[in-house]
């Protein structure tokens, strides 16, 4: 069994609509959550991080974690055409060092 | 601002031969780390090195080796290519010490085996 699960989907949605991601996870040891973002073809880049069980919003994404439920999710808000790309859920044990990713979501928003 | 680039961008591999994918940052980062991605598994952790002269394996190392000489570079080589090699390799860099340190990834190199 994987650390962390994800479903890879693909995710489709109308341009416009809440996107909603979410990943569970295994060893009650992490304790830093993050959601990287890939378009094609190119690096992850860092969208949104926590440390604490609750929400936490930035702009149109809120990240949420559940430490006691093992689940974090992501909200995308009003979703536009350029939100299209894979979204991965990573978590950590320390502030820094090895992070584990879940498998990724790709999601597509149509115009 | 360059960040973490990696070179080659593409690499075709016979079989058996053995090469070298070129990571360096200009961040001073301490850490930095090698990850496979492949479809449907994520970003497997290959290597890691916490600074100069320091490396230690991560979840998928058998096959490749990996040294940090200086804190801006860190190869990845492959000793010698197998089919099961193919993949998109990333590296990233971060600070250890702070609150949010965030990994820093490059562009990537797909490497195709035959």
């Amino acid at each position: 069994q994987k650390e962390v699960e994800q479903d890879p989907g693909p995710l489709s949605v109308p341009e416009g609509a809440i996107v909603s991601l979410n990943c569970t996870y295994s060893n009650s040891a992490f304790q830093y959550f993050m959601w990287y973002r890939q378009y094609s073809r190119k690096g992850p880049e860092l969208l949104m991080y926590t440390y604490s069980s609750g929400n936490k919003e930035d702009g149109r994404f809120t990240a949420q974690v559940d430490k006691s439920s093992k689940y974090i999710s992501l909200f995308i808000r009003d979703s536009q055409p350029s939100d299209s790309a894979t979204y991965l859920c990573a978590m950590r044990t320390d502030s820094w060092g090895k992070l584990q990713f879940g498998a990724g979501t790709q999601v597509v928003v149509t115009p | 601002n360059a960040g973490v680039t990696q070179t080659p961008k593409f690499q075709v591999l016979k079989t058996g031969q053995s090469m070298t994918l070129q990571c360096a940052q200009d961040m001073n980062h301490e850490y930095m780390s090698w990850y496979r991605q492949d479809p449907g598994m994520g970003l497997r952790l290959i290597h890691y090195s916490v600074g100069a002269g320091i490396t230690d394996q991560g979840e998928v190392p058998n096959g490749y080796n990996v040294s940090r000489s200086t804190t801006e570079d860190f190869p990845l080589r492959l000793l010698s290519a197998a089919p099961s090699q193919t993949s998109v390799y990333f590296c990233a860099s971060s600070k250890i010490q702070g609150p949010n340190t965030e990994a820093f990834f490059g562009q990537g190199t797909r490497l195709t085996v035959v």
